[in-house]
């Protein structure tokens, strides 16, 4: 099991909004800031939200991320095509001294 | 352009090791602390370790801890991972990851393609 649990799937169709949660602990996302990282299919993950929900340059403003006490959310609205992909979160953990993975979203456009 | 290479995959045996080398460009890479993360076939990714810009600071995860030893060498802006006592359970692509601080509580903000480490008899 991942320390932090994410949905294993989400889906919606082509411009609709879906949301992807994150639960954890205050061991982690309680007390430390959560990224968000989009890997497509056979590729490298890439960073999607950092800092709870900043996006970095490139990053469309579809894609949105939040964080309340122990929990976080990735939204992302006018779904399209190309954001199939799996979505994972992270964060630091101050008791394992490390840093923690949701266990990966897939999230399919209908 | 900002890259991560990674390279020193392979196929080993179970109980030998295996030295993983990244390959930094386009940036300052001795301002920077690094990961390295792995993703088994199928599964979701992993956190393996982080040095600090310095060297001086290390963190691993408990699966890898007291096996596996991360080090940089800043003159030839590279990362390393030396992994010994090798399970079948460290069989995964391994990727390198920058963190975009000097130390490494700010994530992961590039990536490199990732190198496959089979561990199999």
């Amino acid at each position: 099991q991942s320390v932090l649990t994410q949905p294993p799937s989400a889906s919606g169709n082509p411009g609709q909004r879906v949301t992807i949660s994150c639960s954890g602990s205050s061991s982690n996302i309680g007390s430390n800031y959560v990224y968000w990282y989009q890997q497509l299919p056979g590729t490298a993950p890439k960073l999607l939200i950092y800092r709870n929900n900043q996006r970095p340059s490139g990053v469309p403003d579809r894609f949105s991320g939040s964080k309340s006490g122990t929990s976080a959310s990735l939204a992302i609205s006018g779904l399209r095509s190309e954001d199939e992909a799996d979505y994972y979160c992270a964060a630091w953990d101050d008791s394992l001294s490390g840093w923690v993975f949701g266990g990966g979203t897939k999230l399919t456009v209908l | 352009q900002v890259q991560l290479v990674e390279s020193g995959g392979g196929v080993v045996q179970p109980g030998r090791s295996l030295r993983l080398s990244c390959a930094a460009s386009g940036f300052p890479f001795n301002i920077y602390g690094m990961h390295w993360v792995r993703q088994a076939p199928g599964k979701g990714l992993q956190w393996v370790a982080v040095i600090s810009y310095d060297g001086s600071n290390k963190y691993y995860a408990d699966s890898v801890k007291g096996r596996f030893t991360i080090s940089r060498d800043n003159s030839k802006n590279t990362l390393y991972l030396q992994m010994n006592s090798l399970r079948a359970e460290d069989t995964a692509v391994y990727y390198c990851a920058k963190d975009p601080s000097t130390g490494w509580l700010n994530g992961f903000d590039i990536w490199g393609q990732g190198t496959m480490v089979t561990v199999s008899s």
